[in-house]
């Protein structure tokens, strides 16, 4: 079967770094995408991995370990504006995006 | 570039009623994915539409459907509403069919309550 598990809410200090793991389990991988979303608001893309290893995309950076089903989205200098749900998603064989519930992420002063 | 648009955004329809919600993709991008987000679970994923044609379909029940047009604006619609069917429904477009590397970008969603 698939399935795709990632802590439902953190909290952290302005100014800190974070790391948001997930882990998924399916038979078919075709990448792994993070998504930001604001309450109320669309999701929008952060970062897309397909093999292993980071991507740095400024104060953002996403890993990939396909082996072990696992990736990790990592927030530095964190922002009072971060505060968000991250959504990660892997697509499956059939390149259809199955969806994490998402972490909610609180930043405090 | 304007982003994805979706009309309406809000709207409060009775059980048994049907509704019909409507999605513009980016301009210049051919597939438009349907996704259902309701509190507490991921997104769920109603079905893909690339050039008119239905490419995916999730696993919802057949009250759910859609359809997308020659200028590649999308259609969702949902038949006999029930309560359970009030969430945020959300469309996004991408350039080509989904594939390795195809990125959605997403509207604002349309917020349906069923009462």
């Amino acid at each position: 079967g698939q399935n795709i598990d990632q802590p439902t809410e953190m909290t952290a200090t302005e100014g800190a770094i974070v790391q948001i793991n997930c882990t998924y389990q399916t038979s078919g991988f075709n990448g792994l995408f993070w998504y930001q979303q604001h309450a109320g608001e669309a999701p929008t893309f952060l970062s897309y991995n397909v093999l292993d290893g980071l991507e740095e995309k400024g104060r953002f950076s996403s890993f990939l370990s396909r082996s072990k089903g696992y990736s990790y989205l990592l927030l530095k200098e964190l922002q009072m504006k971060d505060s968000a749900s991250y959504l990660c998603a892997f697509m499956d064989s059939n390149y259809q995006l199955i969806w994490g519930a998402g972490t909610k992420l609180i930043i405090k002063p | 570039k304007a982003g994805v648009t979706q009309t309406p955004r809000y709207l409060i329809k009775t059980r048994g009623q049907q509704v019909t919600l409507s999605c513009s993709p980016i301009s210049g991008h051919r597939s438009v994915s349907w996704y259902q987000q309701t509190p507490g679970q991921g997104l769920q994923f109603l079905f893909e539409y690339f050039s008119e044609t239905q490419r995916n379909k999730g696993n919802f029940p057949g009250r759910f459907s859609g359809r997308q047009f020659s200028n590649s604006r999308s259609e969702m619609n949902v038949s006999t509403l029930e309560l359970g069917d009030s969430a945020l429904y959300l469309c996004a477009s991408s350039l080509g069919a989904s594939g390795v590397g195809e990125t959605q970008y997403f509207g604002p969603g349309t917020r349906l309550l069923v009462l």
